[in-house]
């Protein structure tokens, strides 16, 4: 069964912290995103990558960023976590074209204390 | 401006009964693709439905089926005899060439099954 995984349901840090959110892919597909989800806002893109070593800020990159050294594996990172980065972080992988839709990672929740 | 509007915050719907979930879309691109996504409460985003802008009869994925209006920009999501499993926010996507085929969301509804 394909999928996407991502190394944490639920994950508790502290302030001023470098954390680093894992995420691993089977099916051998060039895109790869991270999304944060909040009550009220819907998902926001943060990055995104097309190709190993390639990213492109997404809408919401401050305070984040990313690394694709592998295919497979597309890590995001928050330099130094903040309160208000206490989210749900989705991370999604996709071939091109637009008949094919995102497979899901099934999430990080994230709080940051 | 929105690409994709969800108009319907949160819907109840009684178990058995079918319920419509309203998706507007806004591109200028010829070929786009439209989808559906459920959200339960786990969090975790599942793939329901796909509906391509070429394709000439709405697509149909078991209880679920997607009322596709091209003219009008318009890709609902129709659930048939409801289950309480059904109870989940819903999220109507749009991907196309013009964003670099990264996918639109909309805001969301939110869907609520009564026994």
């Amino acid at each position: 069964d394909v999928k996407v995984t991502q190394s944490s349901r639920y994950l508790v840090k502290r302030t001023g912290e470098k954390v680093f959110l894992e995420c691993v892919q089977d099916m051998d597909h060039e895109n790869m995103f991270w999304y944060r989800q909040d009550p009220g806002l819907g998902l926001r893109l943060i990055y995104f990558s097309y190709d190993v070593k390639m990213k492109e800020k997404g809408d919401i990159p401050e305070g984040y960023s990313v690394s694709r050294e592998k295919k497979e594996r597309f890590s995001l990172i928050l330099e130094s976590a903040s309160t208000n980065q206490t989210s749900m972080y989705l991370c999604a992988s996709a071939l091109t074209g637009t008949q094919y839709g995102y497979t899901f990672g099934s999430g990080t929740r994230l709080t940051v204390v | 401006a929105q690409k994709i509007t969800q108009t319907q915050p949160g819907m109840f719907v009684q178990e058995k009964e079918a319920v419509t979930l309203d998706c507007t879309y806004d591109t200028s691109d010829p070929s786009y693709g439209l989808f559906w996504y459920k959200q339960p409460s786990s969090g975790e985003m599942i793939f329901l439905i796909y509906q391509g802008s070429y394709d000439q009869q709405n697509a149909t994925e078991g209880r679920y089926s997607l009322n596709f209006q091209k003219a009008r920009k318009s890709a609902n999501l129709v659930i048939s005899a409801s289950q309480l499993g059904d109870s989940a926010m819903y999220f109507c996507a749009m991907r196309e060439p013009s964003n670099d085929y990264k996918l639109s969301f909309g805001a969301g509804t939110t869907v609520t099954v009564r026994a």
